[in-house]
């Protein structure tokens, strides 16, 4: 199974952008890198995807090195309601540790 | 996007005795996944419900302990078997997304927070 790597801990300030990193070395060349977040008490919300290609959504982009090892979550401008625990995930099923963003005031 | 209800929100329970969760889906759906968040940890995924078939359950994690039924499209059960105060968790039903060119993105219930006493 790909494996993930995420910091476990982050602070942004409000309203500057939030970059949260992942590291999926293990990465296979078909499998899809997906961001979701979980806000205290609730069921984990889904982001973004990508495969290759940088994506951008309402709520976040996504940046993926070309070697796909690596890809970089984008908030650009945080809010206190961001936030939350972040998950990447390579392989879809299986989450890792994530990062607990903290946007301050 | 899918819609999930999870049944009960919350729980507390007996040690020794049992909890059936249910996972109501707006949409038809071939697998429904089942997880657990015990307290401060990541999710694990306990097991996959296809409709029709048995489902499979990842390591560490055995029927009798975690049976699952999933009698349509829609709709599947976990229940929570002889629980002890290390079955507390949130428990968690997801969907990936219905529809054609959907690529694997899942969509949770809002959980099932269980505390066995």
């Amino acid at each position: 199974d790909a494996k993930t790597t995420q910091p476990p801990s982050m602070d942004c300030a409000e309203g500057r952008a939030a970059n949260l990193p992942c590291n999926h070395s293990t990465i296979s060349g078909n499998e899809y890198v997906y961001w979701y977040r979980q806000i205290h008490s609730q069921g984990p919300q889904y982001i973004i995807h990508g495969l290759k290609n940088n994506e951008t959504n309402e709520m976040a982009s996504l940046i993926i090195t070309e070697d796909r090892k690596s890809s970089t979550l984008i908030l650009p401008h945080a809010t206190l309601r961001d936030t939350a625990v972040y998950y990447c995930t390579s392989y879809k099923y299986i989450f890792g540790t994530g990062t607990r963003l903290k946007v301050l005031a | 996007s899918a819609v999930i209800s999870q049944k009960p929100s919350r729980d507390i329970c007996q040690r020794g005795t049992s909890l059936t969760i249910q996972c109501q889906v707006d949409s038809q759906v071939t697998m429904m996944f089942w997880y657990r968040q015990q307290p401060g940890q990541s999710l694990t995924l306990i097991a996959t419900a296809n409709q029709g078939s048995e489902a499979t359950y990842e390591s560490g994690f055995v029927i009798d302990k975690f049976p699952i039924s999933r009698p349509n499209l829609t709709f599947s059960t976990l229940t929570v078997s002889n629980m002890s105060p290390e079955d507390s968790s949130i428990y968690l039903c997801s969907v990936e997304r219905p529809g054609q060119g959907a690529t694997g993105e899942l969509f949770f219930g809002e959980g099932s927070r269980l505390t066995v006493l």
